[in-house]
């Protein structure tokens, strides 16, 4: 079984458009991300959630909105999609221990999204 | 910026030689983490270093840490084919925040 998934694995969307990416772990971990890698291969986080509460939002557009239904999803919507939107984001997980500390987190396979 | 930043950006060695890749970064941190990512694929944890920790085995994975030069290395012995990736370190700086640079690219030629 896959730790961390994401679907879809690609994307290819016009601008504008409104799309989603999924993301579910079954490790039973209490927190979740989304980072963005861009074409230089910068990591870059956008939002952590613990137990569905938002811990970090990163300077990131108000046109992404993660949603956490349960702790084990964190699905990551993108309104009026543009050119510079187009990356591989990955979602990722990890279970607090320590308050924080001993922190290693798995991550998903990544979702490719091209915006033309 | 805070973000770990790896040197160098690209090595090439050949199979059987060691690798080293340095980190440095700019806050202090509670640990220090290696992702491996392969092409088209997510990261892979390897090794966390505690912030009072200087040093950590893990297989043919040696990483040391120096706080007071807020730098870290990661040295990959005997290397193989398959050791070929990206590799990023991570300070952890706060709760649960990793920073990434843009990794160092490792190219092992058999």
């Amino acid at each position: 079984d896959t730790a961390v998934s994401q679907t879809p694995k690609y994307l290819v969307t016009q601008m504008g458009n409104d799309k989603s990416i999924k993301c579910e772990q079954n490790l039973g971990h209490d927190t979740m991300y989304w980072y963005k890698q861009d074409s230089k291969k910068f990591l870059k986080i956008m939002f952590s959630y613990n137990n569905k509460e938002l811990i970090i939002n990163e300077t990131v557009p108000n046109r992404f909105s993660p949603k956490s239904p349960d702790k084990a999803h964190l699905n990551l919507h993108i309104n009026s999609l543009e050119l510079g939107d187009s990356a591989v984001y990955f979602c990722a997980s990890s279970q607090d221990r320590r308050g924080g500390a001993d922190n290693e987190q798995f991550f998903g396979p990544g979702t490719r999204l091209t915006v033309l | 910026s805070q973000q770990g930043e790896e040197d160098p950006q690209a090595l090439s060695i050949q199979e059987g030689e060691n690798a080293t890749m340095n980190c440095s970064y700019k806050t202090s941190i509670n640990n220090l983490q290696w992702y491996r990512q392969n092409s088209g694929r997510g990261l892979v944890h390897l090794i966390l270093i505690r912030s009072n920790e200087r040093e950590k085995h893990s297989g043919r994975l040696r990483v040391t840490l120096d706080t007071s030069k807020k730098s870290s290395s990661l040295l990959i012995t005997a290397s193989r084919a398959a050791d070929t990736a990206s590799y990023f370190c991570a300070p952890s700086i706060y709760g649960n925040k990793l920073v990434f640079g843009a990794g160092t690219i490792l190219r092992v030629k058999s």
